[in-house]
C-alpha cells in the first residue's frame, strides 16, 4: 500500500533562518507531488507540483524552493524565512490527472 | 478568477442532518471533490463528482449541479466525530485543484 511521510512535524524558527522540510511517498511509482501552505482559517494555497525529477513548477512568487531530487522524494526549502511563512505546510501526492490527493501529516512552522 | 465559496463555519445538533453548500466559478471543470479535515491534522478525500446527480457513501452524500455551479455535501445521523472542516475543491481545465477556505462544522450534543 501506499503511504507518504512528511518530517519534522513541528519546528519553530527564527526570522532569517532556512528552512528544509522533507516529504517521501512509499508504493507507488512517478507519482505527482505537492507542496500546500494553509494558513489559519484560510484554504489550500498551492506552493509548488512536481510531475517527475526535477520538474518543479512553482504557483506563487515566494522565498521558497522546491526539489525532487529522486521519484519519491520532494523537498521544501528556505534560506531566509519570513515572519509570513508560519503556516500548517502539507505535502500531498496523486497518480495521472487524478484529483484524489493524499496528504502527509503535516508540518506546523512557527517563525518568530 | 477563479473562486470556490462555502460557508465560514455551521453548527449542527448530534444526530441531525447538515448541508455544507459550495459553489464555484473556474476555467473548465473535471470535477469536484471534497475533503475532511480534522483540526491540526491533514485532508482526507470524502468524494468526487464529475457527473450531475447524487453520490451516496454512507451517512456522506455530495450533490453536483454543473449548470449550477453548485455542490453539497450532506451528512446524517452527525456524530461528534464529524466536527471539522469540510474543504471544497474543483479541478480545473489544467487539472488543478481550486480549493475553497473550508467549511468549519461544530456539532453539539
Amino acid at each position: 500500500s501506499q503511504t507518504i511521510h512528511q518530517w519534522p512535524a513541528t519546528l519553530v524558527q527564527p526570522v532569517g533562518s532556512p528552512l528544509s522540510l522533507e516529504c517521501t511517498v512509499e508504493g507507488t511509482s512517478n507519482p505527482n507531488l505537492y507542496w500546500y501552505r494553509q494558513a489559519a482559517g484560510r484554504g489550500l494555497q498551492l506552493l509548488f507540483y512536481s510531475v517527475g525529477i526535477g520538474q518543479i513548477s512553482s504557483e506563487v512568487p515566494q522565498n521558497l524552493s522546491a526539489s525532487r531530487p529522486q521519484d519519491r522524494q520532494f523537498i521544501l526549502s528556505s534560506k531566509k524565512l519570513l515572519l509570513s511563512d508560519s503556516g500548517f505546510y502539507l505535502c500531498a501526492w496523486s497518480v495521472g490527472e487524478s484529483g484524489e490527493l493524499f496528504f502527509g501529516e503535516g508540518s506546523r512552522l512557527t517563525v518568530l | 478568477g477563479q473562486n470556490i465559496d462555502q460557508p465560514t463555519e455551521m453548527t449542527a445538533t448530534e444526530g441531525a442532518i447538515v448541508q455544507i453548500n459550495c459553489t464555484y466559478q473556474t476555467s473548465g471543470f473535471n470535477g469536484l471533490f471534497w475533503y475532511q479535515q480534522h483540526a491540526g491534522e491533514a485532508p482526507t478525500f470524502l468524494s468526487y463528482n464529475v457527473l450531475d446527480g447524487l453520490e451516496e457513501k454512507g451517512r456522506f452524500s455530495s450533490f453536483l449541479s454543473r449548470s449550477k455551479g453548485y455542490s453539497y455535501l450532506l451528512l446524517k445521523e452527525l456524530q461528534m466525530k464529524d466536527s471539522a472542516s469540510y474543504l471544497c475543491a474543483v479541478m480545473d481545465s489544467n487539472y488543478q485543484l481550486i480549493w475553497g477556505a473550508g467549511t468549519k462544522l461544530i456539532i453539539k450534543p
